[in-house]
């Protein structure tokens, strides 16, 4: 099935504890974009990767870090977990040219709790 | 950086009512969307909108690009107990990464 696919869906850390969030797209998309959600304030972004190759930060980047591996893959890296870092986390993938944007699709996310 | 105001944070509805939710933005886009996210679900797009003025419809769904381009609006006809659900508008301009609203949470009474 195409789309975007995120692993795991749920995960339990304990403090300093690292882990790393993987998500692959199969719909050939450039860019790939990791957010997270919390309780009243949307969605914001972490990191982004315009295309394979590059990384850069976005609202939210402290105690974060990323891997664009390949085309299809984009991983998000917790080196040493926080309470504060408890979110849902989505990645999304677009399709981006010179003249538009197409197809912003997101994973079905994955739920992180650090206790 | 790029704010979007999206109002309101709730609402609450009889089913079959008509629901108007809007998002306001501090800088120019050159596209909006609009998302919805279903309990435990990663956001699904309702609609894309890609000039000024673009009126475009999906189902009961009718979404407008404002012509400021500091705007846009989603519509929802006649609603049903499934439409409960969180709406997100989104936008960008140029190369920048997509920018979303807070959110608005429908709650729809049968």
């Amino acid at each position: 099935n195409a789309g975007v696919t995120q692993t795991p869906k749920f995960q339990v850390l304990k403090t300093g504890q690292s882990m790393t969030l993987q998500c692959a797209q199969d719909m050939n998309h450039n860019s790939m974009y990791w957010y997270r959600q919390d309780p009243g304030m949307g969605l914001r972004l972490i990191y982004y990767s315009a295309s394979e190759g590059t990384t850069d930060k976005g609202e939210v980047p402290n105690g974060y870090n990323v891997s664009r591996l390949n085309k299809r893959e984009f991983s998000l890296r917790l080196e040493s977990a926080a309470p504060s870092q408890t979110s849902v986390y989505f990645c999304a993938s677009i399709y981006r040219s010179a003249r538009a944007v197409r197809g912003y699709t997101f994973g079905s996310g994955t739920r992180l709790t650090v206790v | 950086g790029q704010q979007l105001n999206q109002s309101p944070q709730s609402m609450f509805i009889q089913e079959g009512e008509d629901v108007s939710m809007n998002c306001t933005s501090s800088s120019i886009f050159n596209t909006w969307l609009w998302y919805k996210q279903d309990p435990g679900e990663g956001p699904v797009l309702l609609i894309a909108l890609y000039k000024a003025g673009e009126l475009t419809s999906n189902g009961r769904l009718t979404a407008q690009f404002g012509i400021t381009r500091k705007d846009s609006f989603l519509n929802i006809s006649a609603s049903i107990p499934s439409d409960v659900g969180i709406y997100f508008c989104a936008g960008h301009s140029g190369n920048t990464p997509l920018v979303f609203g807070k959110g608005t949470r429908l709650s729809v009474i049968a």
